[in-house]
């Protein structure tokens, strides 16, 4: 069964750090891979996703994330972080054919200033 | 603002009753997704609609239900109420079904007293 494991709950850095957000799947074929964004009291916000071809993928805020089959992982990064971009993070794998998304725990950053 | 709308956004009610969730897509979309955030289960999947027939079902319990209306409009019912049930409840659509870029709603926080 699909499954996605983030293995860090909660993650701390300083205004202007780098930061990597890390995310495995399980998947037999293919993944469909998507990072979210959640505010507190928000919806979820579409951050990036990956379908095919090129293995880096570009996001909205500076977000990037890169997929890597051989370690079945597909990180989310941005070289430097705001305090905006304090909230959780979700990363998803699309099931198949039918589209809906298998999430994994989350994991909330916190940004200190 | 992601373009789908979710009312109401707050819902306090008690064991063993009825609600029903409401949920309006992005112009244009035709698939519609429910998912159910809790603390101990994270988010997961409930229910798909494509243009107005079910497509897919996941974890939902026998006494949640739901429908998409010919306006692609969608309705979650959550009957007999439990403790529980109490959770953050989100809508997402997106243009086809399948894999496909998901965008989602505000959420209802359904509180079960």
């Amino acid at each position: 069964a699909q499954s996605v494991t983030q293995p860090d709950i909660h993650i701390t850095v300083s205004e202007g750090a780098s930061l990597e957000l890390r995310c495995n799947y399980s998947y037999g074929a293919t993944p469909y891979l998507f990072w979210y964004v959640q505010s507190p009291g928000q919806g979820l916000q579409l951050l990036l996703k990956y379908f095919s071809g090129d293995t880096l993928v570009q996001g909205i805020k500076g977000f990037e994330a890169e997929f890597k089959r051989s370690q079945s992982s597909f990180n989310l990064r941005k070289p430097s972080v705001h305090w905006s971009d304090a909230a959780e993070y979700f990363c998803a794998v699309a099931r198949g054919s039918q589209g809906n998304l298998i999430f994994g725990k989350g994991t909330k950053l916190s940004v200190k200033p | 603002d992601s373009g789908v709308t979710q009312t109401p956004k707050h819902l306090i009610t008690a064991t063993g009753q009825r609600v029903t969730l409401r949920c309006s897509p992005r112009s244009g979309d035709l698939s519609v997704y429910w998912y159910q955030q809790s603390l101990d289960q994270g988010l997961q999947f409930l229910i798909q609609y494509y243009n107005g027939e079910e497509r897919a079902k996941g974890n939902i319990l026998e006494r949640f239900s739901a429908q998409q209306f010919p306006d692609l409009h969608s309705e979650l019912n959550l009957s007999s109420l439990e403790l529980g049930d109490s959770a953050l409840y989100f809508c997402a659509s997106s243009r086809y079904t399948g894999v496909d870029e998901q965008y989602f709603g505000p959420g209802t926080r359904l509180t079960v007293t």
